[in-house]
């Protein structure tokens, strides 16, 4: 069975310094992958995906098949950015069910 | 437009009985997934549905259906509540079943407290 791992709760860094927010999944295919955000007080969101290739507030995310990463990514972190990030799978035939890492709580002080 | 909407958004249970949980998907949204999150096992699919069909089952007990209706709108419910079924309920919506690179809209979530 597939299983998507977080290895961080918790992950405090200062304003302007780089982020990075570790995912690993475990699959024996190519699963599509996805990073959500929750706000504080908002519901969970989508922030990018990896068949977009996006760039969304500044993050970005690389997928390292070798390794079976996904992680996200931020040069300058803002105030902005404290949330909980989830990372999440989908493997295909799977219709729409996410597979969820435990989330990684980032904190941007000041 | 409206986002997804659930009803009630908190509920209060004792063990044995029975609860049912409504998700109402934005408007022109097919598809419609549950989960159940906790802090001990984070967010975890329970199902799907699609159409009116159930497309895929998460690892739950029997104890757990859903159903969805012709306009989408979908329950779920939950007979014989355990203490361990506390938890956030997150439903989601999407335009389209089967396609990996579907983006899923999440609702507020319905807090039930099971005592």
């Amino acid at each position: 069975a597939q299983r998507v791992t977080q290895p961080e709760k918790l992950l405090s860094v200062f304003k302007g310094a780089p982020v990075e927010l570790k995912c690993n999944y475990s699959y024996s295919g190519s699963p599509e992958l996805f990073w959500y955000v929750q706000y504080s007080r908002q519901r969970l969101q989508l922030l990018l995906r990896h068949i977009s290739r996006e760039s969304i507030k500044g993050f970005t995310a690389d997928l390292n098949k070798g390794e079976t990463s996904f992680h996200l990514k931020k040069p300058f972190a803002q105030e902005e950015d404290s949330a909980m990030y989830y990372c999440a799978l989908v493997i295909t035939g799977g219709g729409n069910k996410l597979t969820f890492g435990t989330g990684t709580q980032l904190k941007v002080e000041l | 437009k409206a986002g997804v909407t659930q009803t009630p958004r908190y509920l209060i249970k004792t063990r044995g009985q029975q609860v049912t949980l409504s998700c109402s998907p934005i408007s022109g949204h097919r598809s419609v997934s549950w989960y159940q999150q906790t802090p001990g096992q984070g967010l975890q699919f329970l199902f799907e549905y699609f159409s009116e069909t159930q497309r895929n089952k998460g690892n739950f007990p029997g104890r757990f259906s859903g159903r969805q209706f012709s306009n989408s709108r979908s329950e779920m419910n939950v007979s014989t509540l355990e203490l361990g079924d506390s938890a956030l309920y997150l439903c989601a919506s999407s335009l389209r079943a089967g396609r990996v690179d579907n983006e899923q809209f999440f609702g507020p979530g319905t807090r039930l407290t099971v005592l």
